[in-house]
């Protein structure tokens, strides 16, 4: 079952804040998070598992919360390199741990 | 340098023909995937692969296949079955299945 996200775009002017997130309607063992610019292959951010720590990539952290399937991804005082487009990747409880990818969400920063 | 290549990166091709699809990795993965990336539809994982000789359907299966007889290579076919074979087709590796998947560049395919 493919995971929504939300919102599916946002703009920022550098150095704000933005959080996107991302639900499931499946018990989840982990949570992967990437990230896609424009014409390019996607590049893995950090991965959430089941029981697991809060991660972080620079200033970019996410959480994972196992109860209600959900997790979300922060960008803290974002910069220019950080706009693109935002996967968020589920991989089920006893699902062959495939990857389901959400629709992503597009980010814009402008200076 | 390891990697993941995709070849070519752009295709041209007639409604009606079969079209092959590169992709090879030297990142000693046992893991492939194959995806379908449309506008606003996220990645759709076409089939994937967790060991040689042995390969599962993913979501979008209908009118493609793959073979995986080397751990390097997992080559896509895109059948005239397909009904809209148009899309950037993305191959992506793991270690093993649910870890950090490795991405190529991508094969934009067109079919008029």
């Amino acid at each position: 079952q493919q995971p929504v996200q939300s919102p599916q775009a946002v703009i920022l002017r550098e150095g704000e804040d933005a959080v996107i997130n991302c639900s499931s309607s499946k018990a989840l063992y982990s949570v992967h998070w990437y990230r896609q610019k424009h014409g390019e292959a996607p590049v893995f951010l950090m991965i959430l598992l089941k029981g697991g720590e809060q991660m972080r990539h620079e200033k970019i952290s996410a959480s994972f919360n196992e109860k209600k399937q959900q997790s979300s991804l922060y960008l803290t005082a974002s910069q220019l390199s950080y706009s693109g487009t935002y996967f968020c990747g589920t991989v089920e409880i006893n699902r062959d741990d495939k990857i389901i990818f959400g629709k992503g969400t597009r980010l814009h920063i402008l200076p | 340098d390891g990697g993941i290549t995709q070849s070519p990166k752009y295709l041209f091709r007639k409604e009606g023909q079969n079209v092959t699809l590169s992709c090879e990795q030297n990142l000693n993965h046992d893991a492939m995937y194959w995806y379908r990336q449309d506008p606003g539809q996220g990645l759709r994982l076409i089939y994937y692969s967790q060991i040689v000789n042995d390969f599962q359907k993913g979501d979008i299966a209908e009118g493609y296949s793959v073979s995986r007889e080397k751990k390097e290579s997992f080559p896509l076919t895109v059948t005239s079955a397909q009904k809209n074979p148009t899309a950037f087709y993305l191959c992506a590796s793991s270690i093993q299945g649910g870890q950090e998947q490795y991405f190529g560049p991508g094969t934009r395919l067109t079919v008029t």
